[in-house]
């Protein structure tokens, strides 16, 4: 149990809709980073927040936007969902903002749009 | 355009023998770089790290390599154990402000 926790764990939705992906950090941990990983492809950075502000933009979509709480937990939300946007979408946190710090990774949201 | 690439999808060795995981990258400015495990429905866990002033990085079982003009670095896992097979992932970082860049991972099954 890396202390990362992801809500929901599945979800399935169909085409033009809007979902939200919610992620609570390890205790003491400032900075959450949002992956992806679709098929057969590694895991594609999407963005970082470190003490609720954006620190670093990856290939996000406009479509996708996120953002981090005074509480530190962490939303991602897609929108006008289609059907490549099915994937694994992974939450890690880490206490620093250094992303070359070990990165504790949550069990992932599951996203299927059909 | 993939800065981080795990050529071979797969690697089956068997267990107690070496195994060796490779991956090359494109991108000369990466610095640092760090290996990855999972488990299925599990998220990625650390392993292992080594910075690009080094050329060995070793933990326990765990060694990795980096050959900076090659552009090449790899894991050895010595002696491999059944708890070994999972999906690695290599990643690599180009300066403190800089983001991860995962490669595709490659598929570890060791036989017991």
């Amino acid at each position: 149990d890396s202390g990362v926790t992801q809500t929901p764990k599945h979800l399935i939705t169909a085409t033009g809709q809007r979902v939200t992906l919610r992620c609570s950090p390890r205790s003491g941990d400032l900075s959450v980073y949002w992956y992806q990983q679709s098929l057969d492809q590694g895991l594609q950075f999407l963005i970082q927040y470190y003490n609720g502000e954006e620190r670093a933009k990856g290939n996000i979509l406009e479509r996708f936007s996120a953002q981090q709480f005074p509480d530190l937990h962490s939303e991602l939300n897609l929108s006008s969902l289609e059907l490549g946007d099915s994937a694994l979408y992974f939450c890690a946190s880490s206490v620093s903002e250094d992303a070359s710090y070990e990165q504790y990774f949550g069990p992932g949201t599951r996203l299927t749009v059909t | 355009d993939q800065q981080v690439k795990q050529n071979s999808p797969s690697l089956s060795v068997q267990e107690g023998r070496i195994s060796i995981l490779n991956c090359d990258y494109t991108n000369s400015m990466f610095d640092y770089f760090l290996w990855y495990k999972k488990y299925p429905a599990e998220g990625p866990t650390f392993l292992i790290s080594i910075s690009s002033i080094k050329d060995k990085n070793e933990d326990g079982r765990f060694t990795v390599f980096l050959n900076k003009s090659a552009k090449h670095l790899s894991l050895h896992i010595v002696p491999s154990q059944p708890g070994d097979s999972a999906v690695y992932f290599c990643a690599a970082i180009a300066g403190a402000n800089s983001k991860l860049t995962f490669g595709k991972g490659i598929t570890l099954s060791v036989r017991p």
